[in-house]
């Protein structure tokens, strides 16, 4: 009954680095969904991906900024050339089914830029 | 532009007493409405959800109410208890091929024991 897994909780990146953001969605979950946190702020929508396929990716910097969902293995979150302004909290969620169901979402990745 | 939002940035209660914590939205195509907790250091979890053919719908110690006149979502929370301390966000799902789930920016619960 393992929930959406997320790694590493923390990670710090130099500026010009590259960050890459792993998540494992819930057991039969084949809809992964990115997010954004400042601090104290709401959740802003990134990308949505269905295996192998970007459903949305309008939230989403079109520069330095990509993701995938392979067939195996977790989704990936990759920022290029990371800058200080990417530093943030950065969220997967998933879904068994589509949009209009609940997402259930991991404890995150706080990436600090340096 | 499309948003949500809520009324108060913090609230704070007594324990035992009933919280109700409020949210505006201004999509007035969205038809499906959930309320998350967020607690120091994790990610959202989900709470209770509703959709736009319902004005209520109950939880354990939660019930959500929709008033989809005035675009207005509450969450009530029974018998408040310090677990419940946290940041509650509600989000909306607008219709049609580019929707997404939109967040408020979240009132923090603070229950005074």
């Amino acid at each position: 009954n393992a929930g959406v897994m997320q790694n590493p909780r923390h990670l710090v990146r130099r500026r010009g680095q590259e960050a890459r953001l792993r998540c494992s969605p819930m057991k039969g979950h084949s809809h992964v969904y990115w997010y954004r946190q400042l601090p104290e702020e709401g959740l802003k929508f990134m990308v949505y991906l269905q295996k192998e396929n970007i459903i949305d990716e309008s939230g989403m910097p079109k520069e330095r900024f990509s993701a995938e969902f392979p067939k195996e293995g977790p989704s990936i979150l990759r920022i290029q050339q990371v800058v200080r302004g990417d530093s943030a909290a950065y969220f997967c969620a998933s879904s068994a089914t589509g949009l209009d169901q609940p997402q259930h979402f991991g404890d995150g990745t706080r990436l600090s830029i340096l | 532009g499309e948003s949500v939002g809520l009324h108060l940035p913090t609230l704070s209660v007594q324990e035992g007493d009933n919280s109700i914590i409020n949210c505006a939205y201004s999509n007035s195509a969205s038809d499906y409405f959930i309320w998350y907790k967020q607690e120091s250091g994790k990610g959202p979890q989900f709470i209770i959800d509703i959709r736009s053919n319902m004005d209520k719908r109950q939880g354990q110690r939660v019930t959500v109410l929709l008033n989809k006149t005035v675009k207005h979502l509450s969450l009530q929370i029974a018998a408040t208890q310090p677990g419940d301390s946290a940041v509650y966000f509600c989000a909306e799902l607008g219709t049609g091929a580019n929707s997404k789930l939109t967040f408020g920016k979240g009132i923090t619960l603070s229950v005074r024991p």
